[in-house]
């Protein structure tokens, strides 16, 4: 079992559509939460970043931890073209340690 | 947070052959590390490196694959060695937070690696 689950997609929306993006995880040490937007061709970009469980709203975008499950989403609103990249979910212990990834979710949103 | 480059962007090169790919980063960091991307797979750390000491290898790279320079606190280099097609992949550096403690790290553009 990966230490970190994510669906590959690809997920297909239209333009307007709620969006969640899921990760599963199996090492209850995880503290830090983090999600990463990458587009074609392109880096990681740091979208959310939340520390131990609950919510965390940033504009369209809201990253939730429920620790108690090993479960953390991430919900984008009013969703839109621009938005198609691959997510990101990953992980850290704390301390500066190494993360741990997803292997990301293609998310296409159509007009 | 940090603003981050890397050269070069791609490469094609030829088996047997070595490649050393440059990450500068526009703010002293600590703690920087190295990831390979592979299509469909998600980002796997090679190794970390800190400056002033040797970089730290995951399970499965070694130094002599993958040597790794930190001359200072904006700059490090990797090289991939003796290059087959296998090693064809993306190649991201990636710095740790100002806040060592939230394991946040910011990424380079990436280069990308092909083998032939």
């Amino acid at each position: 079992q990966k230490e970190v689950e994510q669906d590959p997609g690809p997920l297909s929306v239209p333009e307007g559509a709620i969006v969640s993006l899921n990760c599963t995880y199996s090492n209850s040490a995880f503290q830090y939460f983090m999600w990463y937007r990458q587009y074609s061709r392109k880096g990681p970009e740091l979208l959310m970043y939340t520390y131990s469980s609950g919510n965390k709203e940033d504009g369209r975008f809201t990253a939730q931890v429920d620790k108690s499950s090993k479960y953390i989403s991430l919900f984008i609103r009013d969703s839109q073209p621009s938005d198609s990249a691959t997510y990101l979910c990953a992980m850290g212990t704390g301390g500066g340690n190494k993360l741990t990834f997803g292997t990301g979710t293609q998310l296409k949103v159509e007009l | 947070s940090a603003v981050i480059s890397q050269k070069p962007s791609r490469d094609i090169c030829q088996r047997g052959t070595s490649l050393t790919i440059q990450c500068q980063v526009d703010s002293q960091v600590t703690m920087m590390f190295w990831y390979r991307q592979q299509p469909g797979q998600s980002l796997t750390l090679i190794a970390t490196a800190n400056q002033g000491s040797e970089a730290t290898y995951e399970s499965g790279f070694v130094i002599d694959k993958f040597p790794i320079s930190r001359p200072n606190l904006t700059f490090s280099t990797l090289t991939v060695s003796n290059m087959s097609p296998e090693d064809s992949s993306i190649y991201l550096c990636s710095v740790g937070g100002q806040l060592a403690s939230t394991d946040t790290q910011y990424f380079g553009p990436g280069t990308r690696l092909t083998v032939l």
